[in-house]
């Protein structure tokens, strides 16, 4: 079974900043927190991970809570094309099989 | 780099019959793995590897085998299709942290 916990669905208006929660109050110490979305029928995207501390790239930003048990993605200034379903996952090491949960759909309104 | 590539796009199955999915990469990854998304529903892990000739299972791995001869490919069999394995099949391979998708698989079994 997947380890996390996310809403089924969001909306969020276009221009706006898309936050999206996870919760993941089972996490270990060594487990990693990533994020991924899949748009229509593609295969999932990688979009960003972290461990405990914030971490930002190209794509989002993800903000870890201090005991690990919950993080945000943010999607500072979401466009139509954010529109996926996104996944939150935590996974140990290379070697840890990596299991998708149900994920979020997020439909983005103009 | 052509990333993951997988072969067929789409395949149509009469039951009882067997196929092998392909899936190639050609980035070096260790770690590679195969999931099957059905309509409306996320991905289920069916197996994985973490390197040649290691491989296990995930959440779904019966009627599926895998082998992992080189680095670079790894197969997945159906031994007797079943129309319950009718489905889109996406493998995935992992230098460390993030999972690369290939295009997926759609397959029908009648």
């Amino acid at each position: 079974d997947a380890k996390t916990t996310q809403p089924p669905s969001m909306d969020c208006a276009e221009g706006r900043a898309a936050n999206l929660p996870c919760n993941h109050s089972t996490i270990s110490g060594n487990e990693y927190v990533y994020w991924y979305r899949q748009i229509h029928s593609q295969g999932p995207q990688y979009i960003i991970h972290g461990l405990k501390n914030n971490e930002t790239n190209e794509m989002a930003s993800l903000i870890i809570t201090e005991d690990r048990k919950s993080s945000t993605l943010i999607l500072p200034h979401a466009t139509l094309r954010d529109t996926a379903v996104y996944y939150c996952i935590v996974r140990a090491n290379r070697d840890d099989k990596i299991i998708f949960g149900k994920g979020t759909r997020l439909h983005i309104l103009p | 780099n052509a990333g993951v590539t997988q072969t067929p796009k789409f395949q149509v199955l009469k039951t009882g019959q067997s196929m092998t999915l392909q899936c190639a990469q050609d980035m070096n990854h260790e770690y590679m793995s195969w999931y099957r998304q059905d309509p409306g529903m996320g991905l289920r892990l069916i197996h994985y590897s973490v390197g040649a000739g290691i491989t296990d299972q995930g959440e779904v791995p019966n009627g599926y085998n895998v082998s992992r001869s080189t680095t670079e490919d790894f197969p997945l069999r159906l031994l007797s299709a079943a129309p319950s394995q009718t489905s889109v099949y996406f493998c995935a391979s992992s230098p460390l942290y993030e999972q690369y998708f290939g295009p997926g698989t759609r397959l029908t079994v009648t």
